[in-house]
C-alpha cells in the first residue's frame, strides 16, 4: 500500500499570502497524484488532477507540481474562501490511499 | 447535471448491518464505476472500493474485504454499500464518488454522504 504523508496538519495563513502544501509518497507514482479540498460538513472537491493539471471551474489561484514522491499543491494570494483541509490522493495502484490532510486557516 | 444523492443518516448497534444507497443521475449510470470512500469524526479520507455498475464486478480495499458488499439496481441508476459486522470505529460519513471517467480513480463527483453511527 502506497502510504501518503503531508507534512504539515495545520497552516495559519494571511489572506493574500502563498500557501504551499506538500505531499509526499513512499513509493515513485509518476504524476498519478490528485488534490482536493474539503470544507466543513462538505464533500471533497477535486482541486487538480495528475499532479498538474487544472480542473475547469477551480480559480487559477490553485496549482500543483511535482512527480515521483514529492508533490506541492500551491495556493496563490489567498483568499477567505480558501479555509479548508486539503488532501491529496494517489491512483497508482490499488488500494488507493489519500494523505492526512492539511487544514489551512485564515489569520 | 451530474448527481449523487445518498440515503439519510443511520444509527446501528454493534454487530448489525447497514446499507447505504447511491442514487445517480445527469449520466448513463452503467458508463462510469462508482466508489466508496469513508471519513471518520475528525479523520482523513479513507477508500473502500468500487463497483461496475455494467458488469456488477469491482474490488474492495483488503480492510474491508468479507464485510464489505457492492451491489447496483441499474433500473433506478443506484449503487449500494453494505458493511457487516458493525464495529464501534465503522462510525463514519461514508460517500460515493464517480470518476472523471469510468477506469479512472480519482474523482469529480461525490455524494452529499451519509452518517452511520455505531453505537451500543
Amino acid at each position: 500500500e502506497i502510504v501518503l504523508t503531508q507534512s504539515s496538519d495545520f497552516q495559519s495563513v494571511t489572506p493574500k499570502e502563498k500557501v504551499t502544501i506538500t505531499c509526499r509518497a513512499s513509493q515513485s507514482i509518476g504524476r498519478s497524484l490528485h488534490w482536493y479540498q474539503q470544507k466543513p460538513d462538505q464533500s471533497p472537491k477535486l482541486l487538480i488532477k495528475y499532479a498538474s493539471q487544472s480542473i475547469s471551474g477551480v480559480p487559477s489561484r490553485f496549482s500543483g507540481s511535482g512527480s515521483g514522491t514529492d508533490f506541492t499543491l500551491s495556493i496563490n494570494s489567498l483568499e477567505a474562501e480558501d479555509a479548508a483541509t486539503y488532501y491529496c490522493q494517489q491512483s497508482h495502484s490499488l488500494p488507493l490511499t489519500f494523505g492526512g490532510g492539511t487544514k489551512v486557516e485564515i489569520k | 447535471q451530474v448527481q449523487l444523492v445518498q440515503s439519510g443518516a443511520e444509527v446501528k448497534k454493534p454487530g448489525a448491518s447497514v446499507k447505504v444507497s447511491c442514487k445517480a443521475s445527469g449520466y448513463t449510470f452503467t458508463d462510469y464505476y462508482v466508489h466508496w470512500v469513508r471519513q471518520a469524526p475528525g479523520k482523513g479520507l479513507e477508500w473502500m472500493g468500487w463497483i461496475n455498475p455494467n458488469t456488477g464486478g469491482g474490488n474492495s480495499a483488503q480492510k474491508f474485504q468479507g464485510r464489505v458488499t457492492m451491489t447496483r439496481d441499474t433500473s433506478i441508476s443506484t449503487a449500494y454499500m453494505e458493511l457487516s459486522r458493525l464495529k464501534s470505529d465503522d462510525t463514519a460519513v461514508y460517500y460515493c464518488a464517480r470518476p472523471e471517467t469510468s477506469n479512472l480513480y480519482y474523482f469529480d463527483y461525490w455524494g452529499q454522504g451519509t452518517v452511520v453511527t455505531v453505537s451500543s
